[in-house]
């Protein structure tokens, strides 16, 4: 069964710095992957997505890449503002189900 | 543009009771996905619908059921609630191959007492 685990849980940084979310997966076996953008109580906002031929993605100041041989992959989100502080989430499609990590909670503190 | 919408936005429900939520999906999706959101946790994948029929189930006892209409809207009905049911749950859409994207609608939060 695919496990994905976020590392680490919570992140707290001061605006202006570059940061790196983790996200791994125990079965290289995916379609894609897609790193997503929660805010408390509300729904998932969808960042990046990376299928599974491609190496990385980028959008504005984000940046995610994916190496699906050792089952890992990055978001890099570059001059951190204060309206980035959310929780950040991982998902992969792997056979016909999606499977998330845990997430993780990003604080920017202005 | 419509993107994906839920309903009701709350629920409070009583154990043992039964519920219905409600999805549409983004125009030109034909395919509805439902997760459960405990609090802290990442989603859970319930089911996914495709062509009125489910495609494919997570790990979810028979209490969990579904439907999809014709105009690809979708429901997910939960039966004998438990308190562990509280929840937040999400409906995503996407249409049905490569690159499989999904959106995901602002969630129905799920109280149950």
């Amino acid at each position: 069964k695919q496990e994905v685990t976020q590392i680490p849980a919570a992140l707290s940084v001061p605006e202006g710095e570059n940061l790196v979310l983790n996200c791994s997966f125990t079965d290289s076996a995916i379609y894609n992957l897609q790193w997503f953008r929660q805010d408390p109580g509300k729904g998932l906002t969808s960042l990046l997505l990376i299928q599974s031929s491609q190496r990385e993605q980028t959008s504005g100041r984000l940046n995610a890449s994916l190496d699906k041989s050792s089952g890992r992959s990055t978001l890099y989100i570059a001059a951190s503002q204060p309206g980035d502080s959310a929780t950040y989430l991982c998902a992969v499609k792997s056979g016909n189900q999606f499977y998330f990590g845990t997430g993780t909670s990003l604080t920017v503190i202005p | 543009d419509a993107g994906v919408t839920q309903s009701p936005t709350h629920l409070i429900k009583t154990r043992g009771q039964q519920v219905t939520l409600r999805c549409s999906p983004k125009s030109g999706h034909d395919t509805v996905s439902w997760y459960q959101q405990a609090l802290g946790q990442g989603p859970q994948f319930i089911f996914q619908y495709y062509e009125e029929e489910e495609r494919q189930r997570g790990n979810f006892p028979d209490r969990f059921s579904g439907h999809q209409f014709p105009n690809y809207s979708s429901e997910l009905n939960v039966n004998a609630l438990l308190l562990g049911d509280s929840a937040l749950y999400l409906c995503a859409s996407s249409l049905p191959g490569a690159p499989y994207e999904q959106y995901f609608g602002p969630g129905t939060r799920l109280t149950v007492t």
